[in-house]
Order: C-alpha cells, then structure tokens, then sequence
C-alpha cells in the first residue's frame, strides 16, 4: 500500500520560499502525486498534481526526482494567510478499487 | 455554481441516536467520499463510493452506514454502535476514482449531547 510521510510541522517567515518534502517509496508506476491544502474547519483544498520532474501552477510548483520515491512541494514567498497543514496524497489501488488515504499532513505556521 | 453541499453544518446526536449527514454534488462526479477529522489530525477514510450502487468500506467504517442511490448523493449516517463519534465529517468528490483530484465540501461537525 502506497503510504506517505510528511513533517508534522514547519515554521517560517513571511516572504521566504518553503519547502515541503513528502515520502512515497511505494507509490505504483501509475500514480500521480497530489497537494492539499486545509485551514482550520474547511475542507482540504487542491494545490497541484504530477507525475514526474517538475509541475508549476499560479500557486506553487512541485518537485518530483526521477525514482518517484518522494516529492517535494514549494510555495514561493509565503505570506500569513498561507498558514494551513498541507496534504501530500497519492491513492491506493487494493482489491479492484482505488481509494485515497490521507497522511498526517504538515502544519506549517508563517510568522510576520 | 458546480460544488459540494454538506448539511448540517452542525449537529448534535443524543446518546443511542442514529444522525445522518447530507452530502451533494452537482459535479457530475463519479466517485464519492466521506472523511472523519478528529481535532489536530488528519483524515480517515470512512467509506466510498465508486459509482451508484455500489460503496466500500474505508479504514474506519464500523459505526457508520451509506447508500448511494443517486450519482448526486452520499449520506452518511451515524449509528449508535459509534461510540466516539464527535469530530467533522468531510465529504468529497471526484471526476473518476484514478489520480483524480478531490473536491471537498465545508464539512459538518458532530458533537454528542
């Protein structure tokens, strides 16, 4: 079963880059790779999705080498209102049916 | 506006009371799923639904019951045999079941009186 495993927290400082690394060594060859973001009492919310090297969007961009083992998720310049936990999510194939489990997640906190 | 409903957006269960939680899609989504958050955790998988008709169990099923008779529904109803079953509840959907990305809804909190 394809497991992740995540920091459980970040700090950092408004402005910087931060880098969230996420663990997959059993990820299938088919798999995408996929970041949420949650703030307190709202449902997780889609940041971005790859499959290999390198993926950016408007918001941040996602790192993926090239043995899929792990991957590593980056918010350029975060500001206050990007203190949430984030999610990394890769689904889980068993008995014909696909599912998505959640790991812990990382809470990162942005200080002023 | 396309989007996930859940309703109540709180609600409380007596003790020997069964509560079900709503949850909508006008998405046209396949797949269907419902999550359980306990405070400062992460999600678990309480049950899915690939398709109308048909739903699996997740990692913590026991306690909790689903239908999915029509593509835009999956309530979730929490029986009795849930003993702990303060937390919120968080449902979502998706296009397909495969490398899909998941729309949430904005959840309901279940607390016991």
């Amino acid at each position: 079963l394809a497991k992740t495993t995540q920091p459980i927290s970040m700090d950092s400082y408004e402005g910087q880059e931060v880098n969230i690394t996420c663990s997959h060594n059993n990820i299938a060859t088919n798999d995408y790779i996929t970041w949420y973001q949650q703030f307190p009492s709202q449902g997780p919310r889609f940041i971005i999705q790859g499959y290999k090297t390198k993926v950016t969007n408007e918001v941040a961009s996602l790192f993926i080498p090239a043995d899929r083992k792990s991957s590593t998720l980056s918010l350029p310049r975060v500001s206050l209102s990007d203190t949430a936990v984030y999610y990394c999510l890769v689904g889980v194939s068993t008995s014909g049916t696909y599912k998505y489990i959640f790991g812990t997640g990382t809470r990162l906190k942005v200080l002023a | 506006d396309g989007g996930i409903t859940q309703s109540p957006k709180y609600l409380f269960r007596k003790e020997g009371q069964n509560v079900t939680l709503s949850c909508e899609q006008n998405l046209n989504h396949d797949a269907m799923y419902w999550y359980r958050q306990d405070p400062g955790q992460g999600l678990r998988l309480i049950y899915y639904s690939q398709i109308v008709n048909d739903f699996q169990k997740g990692d913590i099923a026991e306690g909790y019951s689903v239908s999915r008779e029509k593509k835009e529904s999956f309530p979730l109803t929490v029986t009795s045999a849930q003993k702990n079953p303060t937390a919120f509840y968080l449902c979502a959907s998706s296009r397909d079941t495969i490398n899909e990305k998941l729309f949430f809804g904005s959840g309901t909190q279940l607390s016991v009186l």
